[in-house]
């Protein structure tokens, strides 16, 4: 069975600083794997995605993730924060079961961006 | 260029009443999703459909039940709220079963039972 794990369920960085967000996921085949991040009160909105290919992905705004094989790991980052980052992630994996795509998203990590 | 869109955003009921949430995408998409949300669980399947007419269960089926009887429609039903269905739910929906597009999501409709 697929899972995600997220670890940090806040994360506090200052405006300028890195943004790192893990993840980390187990799979029983080769795993597809997405961020979506959610503002609030609004739904999620699927920031970037690994499929096949190049390990090193970029997305929206900024963000990219890097799926680390060995490490099972697919941690988002964005080298300089800005205020309108503050929101709160999810990573997600995703494989085929019986005919749909199951998706299992991981606990979240809320970013707060510091001024 | 609507996407997915759910109503109503907001309602509270009493325990024991009945409520429909309505989903409706018009991106032509074959596959639909109800999610809830709770605080530090993330996101829990409810139910699913791979097609107009069919429905199965997800992750947490209880005291729920969906319909799908259009393709652009995936309805929610609670047919006697308990306070523990508290949450906020999301539909979503993908336009095939491969695993490459992800999900585009509604903007969610809080619901309180008291």
């Amino acid at each position: 069975a697929q899972s995600v794990t997220q670890l940090g369920s806040h994360v506090s960085v200052s405006e300028g600083a890195l943004v790192l967000l893990r993840c980390n996921y187990s799979s029983s085949v080769p795993p597809y794997l997405f961020w979506y991040v959610q503002y609030p009160n609004q739904g999620l909105q699927l920031l970037l995605k690994y499929t096949t290919g190049a390990t090193l992905v970029k997305g929206i705004n900024g963000f990219e993730a890097e799926f680390k094989k060995s490490e099972t790991s697919f941690h988002l980052t964005k080298p300089s924060a800005h205020m309108s980052d503050a929101a709160e992630y999810f990573c997600a994996v995703s494989e085929a079961d019986g005919g749909y795509q199951k998706v299992t998203f991981g606990t979240g990590t809320k970013l707060q961006v510091i001024p | 260029n609507a996407g997915v869109t759910q109503t109503p955003k907001f309602r509270v009921l009493k325990t024991g009443q009945s409520m429909t949430l309505l989903c409706a995408q018009d991106m032509n998409h074959e596959y639909m999703y109800w999610y809830r949300q709770d605080p530090g669980m993330g996101l829990r399947l409810i139910h699913y459909s791979v097609g107009e007419g069919t429905t199965a269960k997800g992750e947490v089926p209880d005291g729920y039940n969906v319909s799908r009887l259009k393709k652009q429609n995936f309805l929610l039903g609670l047919e006697s709220a308990a306070p523990s269905q508290t949450s906020v739910y999301f539909c979503a929906s993908s336009s095939s079963p491969d695993r490459v597009y992800g999900y585009t999501f509604g903007s969610g409709t809080r619901l309180t039972v008291v």
